[in-house]
């Protein structure tokens, strides 16, 4: 069984600072994908790492896969109050269409 | 462009009721995912679903659970006699067809249902 576990569970912190969060396993995943979730709503897919040792910038995002694909971590510079949510990172398996989800890391910016 | 869409999107029924889930895919999605949410904890994996097939479903439980994705129409999750337990958020998700070689298994989820039995 895949599991993914992500770290900090909770994280608050007032606008303007920086902060990382992390996804790890200690599976090989063909594929990771970060989501984030606002109450009420689905998860919105925010990007896809594939190659060990890849980085992705999504406006203030970084997305960073790690060497081996068994972890990945987000660093969001500058937080704002829109970036409050829950944040899911996903992997991808060698069974097809399956998806094994984190628990998540809920993020608070306060202003 | 309608994105993937779930309805109802809050259901209430009372302990031994039935819940009728419905999720419409994306256009040109063949694939379909159902997950269960409870507050505050991550996405729990159902069961995955081709057009008339079940390919997946080692995250249903065993009794009172089912899921179709029917030649025609949306992929339904069905309940039977439902209990307290079942109280949760029930989320959709489809990707496109999955190409050997070109498996990212990026999946775009609805709205979900809130599920709350009395």
């Amino acid at each position: 069984t895949q599991l993914l576990e992500q770290s900090p569970q909770f994280l608050s912190i007032q606008e303007g600072e920086n902060l990382t969060v992390y996804c790890n396993s200690s599976s090989v995943f063909s594929s990771l994908q970060w989501y984030r979730q606002e109450p009420g709503e689905g998860p919105v897919l925010l990007v896809t790492v594939v190659t060990g040792g890849e980085v992705k910038k999504l406006k203030r995002l970084t997305f960073q896969f790690g060497d081996a694909r068994k972890d990945s971590s987000l660093h969001i510079t500058a937080a704002q109050t829109g970036d409050t949510g829950l944040y899911l990172c996903a992997g991808g398996g060698t069974n097809a269409g399956k998806s094994t989800f984190g628990d998540g890391t809920t993020l608070t910016v306060k202003p | 462009n309608a994105g993937v869409m779930q309805n109802p999107r809050h259901l209430v029924r009372r302990r031994g009721q039935e819940a009728r889930l419905r999720c419409s895919p994306m256009k040109g999605h063949s694939h379909v995912y159902w997950y269960r949410q409870l507050p505050e904890e991550g996405l729990k994996f159902m069961v995955y679903l081709q057009k008339e097939n079940i390919i997946d479903e080692s995250g249903m439980p065993k009794e009172r659970f089912s899921a179709e994705f029917p030649k025609e129409g949306p992929s339904i999750l069905r309940i039977q006699q439902v209990v307290r337990g079942d109280s949760a958020a029930y989320f959709c998700a489809s990707s496109p067809l999955i190409l050997a070689g070109d498996f990212y298994n990026e999946q775009f989820f609805g709205p979900g249902t809130r599920l709350t039995v009395l």
